[in-house]
């Protein structure tokens, strides 16, 4: 499958503990996006590299959320000293260079903090 | 980015064409209007996107008005699969520019037996 890969599918954390998702792109996509999206409502955005360069945060992205793109490939989210409002489905997309718009979503990591 | 206003849900009948409305009436001269959809319980799916002529592909057919104010997503057979939250968006195709997709409510369309 070389579609974009999203680990874990699934997380379920205490409030105030750390996690951390991972996102595997589409090989050949240098742009690479996280979403968020809760219950009933469409994803919003959260941040987007250009390989390795962050480029964008939304104010959605508080002090507690960091996200890294290390190498232009992979990208990790971190969320430290989870909050029960965190809980939420976590996209990651990518695209080619040439049409950013057409953007390839992975399966989403599902975070509930109890 | 301009904002999209689509009904919030449609039923289908198996078999049948699914023509799912979206207004975009403050769009400007280059931006796009993308579709995605979202079947339950997974990522975004891109369907298809066009400028301002129609545009065709294995998924759908979309149908944007002359003043680019509209356009319609045609499914022209609509199967159970088919079941899912459609979304309509406006948005910047210019490399360098624009980047997130900005995504509203949807239509929520049930394709029923």
């Amino acid at each position: 499958d070389t579609g974009v890969s999203q680990d874990p599918r699934h997380k379920i954390t205490k409030r105030g503990q750390n996690v951390t998702f991972r996102c595997d792109p589409i090989s050949e996509h240098n742009r690479l996006y996280w979403y968020r999206q809760t219950l009933g409502q469409g994803p919003e955005f959260l941040t987007y590299f250009q390989n390795e360069a962050q480029l964008e945060k939304s104010r959605l992205l508080s002090d507690r959320f960091s996200a890294e793109r290390p190498k232009g490939s992979f990208s990790t989210l971190e969320i430290q000293r989870t909050e029960q409002g965190d809980s939420a489905m976590y996209l990651c997309a990518s695209s080619h260079r040439q049409n950013t718009d057409t953007q390839y979503f992975g399966p989403g990591t599902r975070l509930t903090v109890l | 980015d301009a904002k999209t206003t689509q009904p919030p849900s449609m039923d289908c009948a198996e078999g049948r064409a699914a023509n799912l409305p979206c207004n975009h009436s403050t769009i400007s001269g280059n931006e796009y209007v993308y579709w995605y959809r979202q079947i339950h319980s997974q990522g975004p799916q891109y369907i298809i996107h066009g400028l301002k002529n129609n545009e065709t592909n294995e998924m759908a057919s979309l149908i944007i008005t002359e003043d680019r104010k509209s356009s319609t997503l045609i499914l022209p057979h609509a199967t159970l699969r088919d079941t899912a939250v459609y979304y309509c968006i406006v948005s910047h195709a210019i490399y360098n520019q624009g980047g997130k997709l900005i995504f509203g409510q949807g239509t929520e369309l049930s394709v029923k037996p």
